[in-house]
C-alpha cells in the first residue's frame, strides 16, 4: 500500500542550528500539506502545495521556515535558525486532488526536539 | 479560525456510545474527521461534504449541519480500539484547518 515517507523520524538539534525535513508524498497526489503538531494540541497547517506552486502558507513563519516543492512531487521543510520553541512533531500529508472534499494521507511524521 | 471540539475528553466503557461535537465560526464546505493514536500520525476515518454525501467508515456515522456549522461524530458499541485523540477538520476553498481535538479513552 502506498505511504507517505518522511524523514528522518527523529531530529535533536541545538538552538540557532539548521534543521531540514523531507517529505515524498503518495505518487500522482496533487497536494501537500507540511503541519506543525504541537503535543497535546491539533496540527497546524503551515503550508499546502497544489502541484510546485504555494496556495497557503498564512501561518508559516516566513523569517526562519522555508519550503518548497521544486518538480511538483518530493518536498522539503527547513527551519533556520531553529528555537527551542519549534520542539514539535511535523506531519506531511498528502491528497489526490486538489480541492478539500477527499482525504489526507498521513506521514509518520518527524520528531524534533531543539536544545 | 480553528474549529472547536467537545467535549475535551471522555473516558468510556466498552460498550458504551459517544458524540463528539465540531463547531466552526466559518462556513463549511466539508468536514473530515481523524483518529490518532498516541505517537502515531492521523488516520482518516470520514469526510461529510456540503450537499450531503458522506463516505467513510463503517461503524462510526456522522452528522454535518450547514447551516449551524457543526459536525458530529457518533461511536456506537465502542471498542478498545477507539482510544485516541479524533480531530474534525474543515475546509472553505483551499484552506484547512484541524479542531481542538478530543481524546476518547475505552476502558474494559
Amino acid at each position: 500500500e502506498a505511504e507517505v515517507a518522511q524523514s528522518p523520524r527523529y531530529k535533536i538539534t541545538e538552538k540557532s542550528q539548521a534543521v531540514a525535513f523531507w517529505c515524498d508524498p503518495i505518487s500522482g497526489h496533487a497536494t501537500l500539506y507540511w503541519y506543525r503538531q504541537i503535543l497535546g494540541q491539533g496540527p497546524e497547517l503551515l503550508v499546502q502545495f497544489q502541484d510546485e506552486s504555494v496556495v497557503d502558507d498564512s501561518q508559516l513563519p516566513k523569517d526562519r521556515f522555508s519550503a518548497e516543492r521544486l518538480k511538483g512531487v518530493d518536498s522539503t521543510l527547513k527551519i533556520q535558525p531553529a528555537e527551542l520553541g519549534d520542539s514539535a512533531m511535523y506531519l506531511c500529508a498528502s491528497s489526490p486532488r486538489r480541492d478539500m472534499n477527499t482525504e489526507a494521507f498521513f506521514g509518520q511524521g518527524t520528531r524534533l526536539t531543539v536544545v | 479560525q480553528q474549529p472547536v471540539q467537545s467535549p475535551q475528553a471522555v473516558i468510556l466503557r466498552e460498550g458504551e456510545d459517544a458524540v463528539i461535537n465540531c463547531s466552526s465560526s466559518k462556513a463549511l464546505y466539508s468536514v473530515h474527521w481523524y483518529r490518532q493514536k498516541h505517537g502515531e500520525a492521523p488516520v482518516f476515518l470520514m469526510i461529510l461534504l456540503k450537499g450531503g454525501e458522506q463516505k467513510g467508515h463503517e461503524k462510526i456515522s456522522a452528522s454535518f449541519n450547514e447551516k449551524k456549522q457543526q459536525s458530529s461524530l457518533y461511536l456506537t458499541a465502542s471498542q478498545l480500539s477507539y482510544s485516541g485523540t479524533y480531530f474534525c477538520g474543515t475546509g472553505a476553498g483551499n484552506q484547512f484547518y484541524f479542531g481542538t481535538g478530543t481524546s476518547l479513552t475505552v476502558i474494559p
